[in-house]
């Protein structure tokens, strides 16, 4: 069973800094890892989707990269603004159970002006 | 629709009655996953339907809950003699296909609010 681990669980600065929200993963055979957020009483926003053959992608203030063999992936937050505030939450997709994803417990955002 | 699409989107039932809860997936999309979050947990998965085949029912908590879906579009996710820990959000999400190396976005609704009273 692929196992989800987001470090640090909450994380609460001033805005303008930038971000570094981890992830990792235990099964590495994954096809596609996909960062999301959650608003408070919302459902998921997809914020990025990294395919396994490639090592990041880009999305405006964000970044994600993909060192599939570690099993770890890490989404960077550029100039933090108090709308980031939510809750992100790193998916892989595929392994030993094709179709699943599994989710980590997630990075609680706070970003405060 | 543009979205996943889920109804209703708050439902107070009492315990012991059944309740029945709708995900129209994004048009065209093949794969289709229900998943429950419980107030202050994660995401637990339920159940993946993928175009005709067979579903992944492995996640389903008791055989009080169960799903279908009807011409591999809309899904309907009933749960039996409800239960208070059955409160929860359910959420359903959508792909073009859950097939690997498809590098295809997950799309999630905005979930049915589920309390048991």
């Amino acid at each position: 069973k692929q196992e989800v681990t987001q470090i640090p669980a909450a994380l609460s600065v001033p805005e303008g800094e930038n971000l570094v929200l981890n992830c990792s993963f235990t099964d590495s055979a994954i096809y596609n890892l996909q960062w999301f957020r959650q608003d408070p009483g919302k459902g998921l926003t997809s914020l990025l989707l990294i395919q396994s053959s490639q090592r990041e992608q880009t999305s405006g203030r964000l970044n994600a990269s993909l060192d599939k063999s570690s099993g770890r992936s890490t989404l960077y937050i550029a100039a933090s603004q108090p709308g980031d505030s939510a809750t992100y939450l790193c998916a892989p997709i595929g392994g030993s159970t094709l179709g699943r994803l599994y989710f980590g417990r997630g990075t609680q955002l706070t970003v405060w002006p | 629709g543009a979205g996943v699409s889920q109804s209703p989107s708050n439902k107070v039932t009492e315990k012991g009655k059944d309740v029945e809860l709708r995900c129209d997936p994004i048009s065209g999309h093949t794969a289709l996953y229900w998943y429950r979050q419980s107030l202050g947990q994660g995401l637990e998965f339920l159940i993946y339907f993928q175009g005709n085949s067979a579903p992944d029912k492995s996640g389903l908590p008791s055989d009080r809950f169960s799903a279908e879906r009807t011409g591999g579009s809309v899904s309907t996710l009933t749960i039996q003699r409800t239960q208070q820990e059955d409160s929860a959000v359910y959420l359903c999400a959508s792909s073009l296909t859950g097939r690997s190396n498809s590098g295809n976005t997950i799309y999630f609704g905005e979930g049915s609010w589920l309390t048991v009273v």
